[in-house]
């Protein structure tokens, strides 16, 4: 298996524009969540899915921030319009059950100038 | 609510001597533990984990780590340390579905 692959590695974008982050989780997998890291906040979660469905998006930072899960295979994180301090990196990682053991892809390091 | 502690920001070990990674945990049930470790510029990789069962659990790369429930501490122990094991080491606890991590432990290795 390739593991999480997320895409793009790296993200330069100038402040107010939209940005969509993308992750292709485990095939089989049940479980995708996303995480932000940042040095100030350390690992955050933003949200996850069970089964596509969205079960808790508390951690979303506010209304601009929004994720998708359309089928098993495919999620995107989306930015709009972007900020300077949502610059970070974003990690996606799929699990199996809710039993932890994630797999975590190698992340999208977002600069917004 | 669930929290992770990881007292430690920065520990500087000699390469071949033991390490010892602090990690405390806050839940109100039975805990899923794991560590990660992230190399700089690199994703997560799975340490070891522990669900239920022995508390003492062995990992890759020659680490393992001891679930303490009076103490709630995972602690994360390795004998002989390698100066490829230089990286950041995260404590996390699962708590219904999904993953609390602590702020993470920054290991140097000196030669």
């Amino acid at each position: 298996d390739a593991g999480v692959i997320q895409s793009p590695r790296h993200e330069v974008t100038e402040m107010g524009q939209e940005v969509t982050l993308r992750c292709k989780p485990i095939s089989g997998h049940d479980y995708l969540f996303w995480y932000r890291q940042t040095m100030m906040r350390g690992l955050e979660l933003l949200i996850y899915f069970n089964n596509n469905v969205p079960i808790d998006d508390s951690g979303m930072p506010e209304d601009r921030f929004s994720a998708k899960m359309p089928n098993a295979s495919f999620s995107t994180l989306k930015i709009q319009p972007s900020e300077p301090r949502d610059s970070a990196v974003y990690f996606c990682a799929s699990s199996y059950r809710d039993r932890g053991g994630y797999t975590f892809g190698s992340g999208t390091r977002l600069t917004v100038v | 609510a669930q929290s992770v502690t990881q007292p430690d920001i920065h520990i500087t070990v000699s390469e071949g001597a033991s390490l010892e990674l602090r990690c405390n945990y806050s839940y109100g049930a039975t805990p899923y533990l794991f560590w990660y470790v992230q190399s700089p510029g690199q994703g997560l990789q799975l340490l070891l984990k522990y669900f239920s069962g022995d508390t003492l659990v062995q990992g890759i790369k020659g680490f393992e780590a001891e679930f303490k429930r009076s103490q709630s501490s995972f602690n994360l122990r390795k004998p002989s340390v390698h100066w490829s094991d230089a990286a950041e080491y995260f404590c996390a606890v699962g708590a219904r579905g999904k993953l609390i991590f602590g702020q993470g432990t920054e290991l140097s290795v000196k030669p």
